[in-house]
C-alpha cells in the first residue's frame, strides 16, 4: 500500500505571495492532519480534516488554511507569506479505529 | 494545556549499548501515545502505538512502555546499532481531541 504522499517536496517563496500545499492520504484513511515544524518550535498542530470537514485547528493565524476533497486529498494554503512561515510541513493520515498517524515525507518551505 | 517534555535532548552512547529514552506528559487523560523516529529533513516513521489501555509495546528490537497515572513514557532500544541514530519523537493524542501534542524529540547518536 502507498504511503502518504506530499508535493511539492520543496518551494521557495517570496514574502507577501500564496502558496499551496497538496496530500494524498493512504487509501482508506479519511483521516488528514497537517503540522508545521521549526527548529525553534518543534512540531505544531495546524489542522485537522475528515470527510470533508474541519475537526480540530491549532492556534495559527487566519493566513493558514485547508480543505479536504472527497476523495480525501486535502490541500492548505497559506496567504501572504511571512519570512517566519519557513519550515518543513507534514501531512499524516490515519484511520478512525487506531488514530495511529502516518506522516508523509514533508513539503520544505522557504520564504524568503 | 497538555505539555510533553522529552530528556535528554541529545544523547551519544557506543554500538552496542541498551539505551531509554523519556517521555512525560502533563495531563493523563490521553487517548494514544505514539513514538517516532526521525532522520535529518525527512518525514516521521512511526515506531510505536501505544493505546491508554495498554502497558507496552514491543517490536523488534523496540520497547515502549506506558504509565498514564504518573505521565510518562520509556522507549527502550536493545543493542543499538549506528544505523538508530535519528531524532526519536514521543506524541501524545489527548483524549477527545483529533490532533498529537509532540515533545522536542531526543537527538540520538550510536558511535560505532
Amino acid at each position: 500500500k502507498a504511503g502518504v504522499t506530499q508535493t511539492p517536496r520543496y518551494l521557495i517563496k517570496t514574502r507577501g505571495q500564496q502558496v499551496t500545499l497538496s496530500c494524498s492520504p493512504i487509501s482508506g484513511h479519511r483521516s488528514v492532519s497537517w503540522y508545521q515544524q521549526t527548529p525553534g518550535q518543534g512540531l505544531q498542530f495546524l489542522f485537522e480534516y475528515f470527510s470533508e470537514t474541519q475537526r480540530n485547528k491549532g492556534n495559527f493565524p487566519g493566513r493558514f488554511s485547508g480543505r479536504q476533497f472527497s476523495n480525501s486529498r486535502s490541500e492548505m494554503n497559506v496567504s501572504t507569506l511571512e519570512l517566519g512561515d519557513s519550515a518543513l510541513y507534514l501531512c499524516a493520515s490515519s484511520l478512525e479505529i487506531t488514530y495511529e498517524q502516518y506522516f508523509g515525507p514533508g513539503t520544505r518551505l522557504t520564504v524568503t | 494545556k497538555q505539555e510533553v517534555t522529552q530528556i535528554p535532548a541529545a544523547l551519544s552512547v557506543p554500538e552496542g549499548e541498551n539505551l531509554v529514552l523519556n517521555c512525560s506528559f502533563t495531563d493523563s487523560a490521553i487517548y494514544n501515545l505514539q513514538w517516532f523516529r526521525q532522520d535529518p529533513g525527512k518525514g516521521l516513521t512511526s515506531l510505536l502505538l501505544i493505546q491508554s489501555s495498554q502497558r507496552e509495546q514491543t517490536s523488534g528490537r523496540l520497547n515502549a512502555s506506558l504509565d498514564k497515572s504518573s505521565g510518562r513514557s520509556t522507549l527502550y532500544i536493545a543493542a543499538s546499532q549506528p544505523g538508530d541514530s535519528a531524532t526519536y519523537l514521543c506524541a501524545v493524542r489527548p483524549a477527545g481531541a483529533q490532533k498529537l501534542v509532540f515533545g522536542q524529540g531526543t537527538r540520538l547518536t550510536i558511535n560505532p
